[in-house]
């Protein structure tokens, strides 16, 4: 099993471009969920899905979008990449939502200009 | 949601115990206790978790007090690669992982 995957590892933008960070799980987990986490910082729940089809808000989701066509992938877009993003960010996935422990990928580090 | 208190900062020397303390006074009685750690900005990697009972795995035991307001992660036998952030997390059994916080947790640093 390769766990959770996330694409790229590194990331340069430049201030108002868009792009998709990849998340795929092949664990046949129900729940995925992405973060971010900024220098010295914990992390922060930018969207989260329980399944297929169904996505919500977590505590930081502004500027961002997701959605969840298939149980192993969970993208996150940027819409117009802004300073304020740039940041690490990593995906977990569980199998349920309720008492399971996450297991997260090794991030994804973004840079924004 | 119970809120937690870790040290910000401990050493330890190579091969001894580590012990990673925690305070969760306000916790519920179907409130989790979790510990996870990050090494050196990799993904955070899940470590242990309970409820009232003692619990140990390969990686760890984990010690919760009788009253539940504090618990204890012990690494027995701590390697330098060991080195990392260790978060304690507090989540109850009527809500799901979106509700975890993770703060700033215990930089343990393993000594030679």
């Amino acid at each position: 099993n390769a766990g959770v995957t996330q694409t790229p590892k590194f990331q340069v933008l430049k201030t108002g471009q868009s792009m998709t960070l990849q998340c795929a799980q092949d664990m046949n987990h129900e729940y995925m969920s992405w973060y971010r986490q900024d220098p010295g910082m914990g992390l922060r729940l930018i969207h989260y899905s329980v399944g297929a089809g169904i996505t919500d808000q977590g505590e930081v989701p502004n500027g961002y979008n997701v959605s969840r066509s298939t149980t192993e992938d969970f993208p996150l877009r940027l819409l117009s990449a802004a300073p304020s993003q740039t940041s690490v960010y990593f995906c977990a996935s569980s199998f349920g939502r309720r008492n399971q422990p996450q297991h997260f990928g090794d991030g994804t580090r973004l840079s924004i200009l | 949601d119970a809120k937690t208190t870790q040290p910000t900062s401990m050493d330890c020397a190579e091969g001894r115990a580590a012990n990673l303390p925690c305070n969760h006074s306000t916790i519920s009685g179907n409130e989790y206790v979790y510990w996870y750690r990050q090494i050196h900005s990799q993904g955070p990697q899940y470590i242990i978790h309970g409820l009232k009972n003692n619990e140990t795995n390969e990686m760890a035991s984990l010690i919760i007090t009788e009253d539940r307001k504090s618990s204890t992660l012990i690494l027995p036998h701590a390697t330098l690669r060991d080195t990392a952030v260790y978060y304690c997390i507090v989540s109850g059994a009527n809500f799901g992982n979106e509700k975890l916080t993770f703060g700033t947790g215990t930089r343990l640093t393993i000594i030679p």
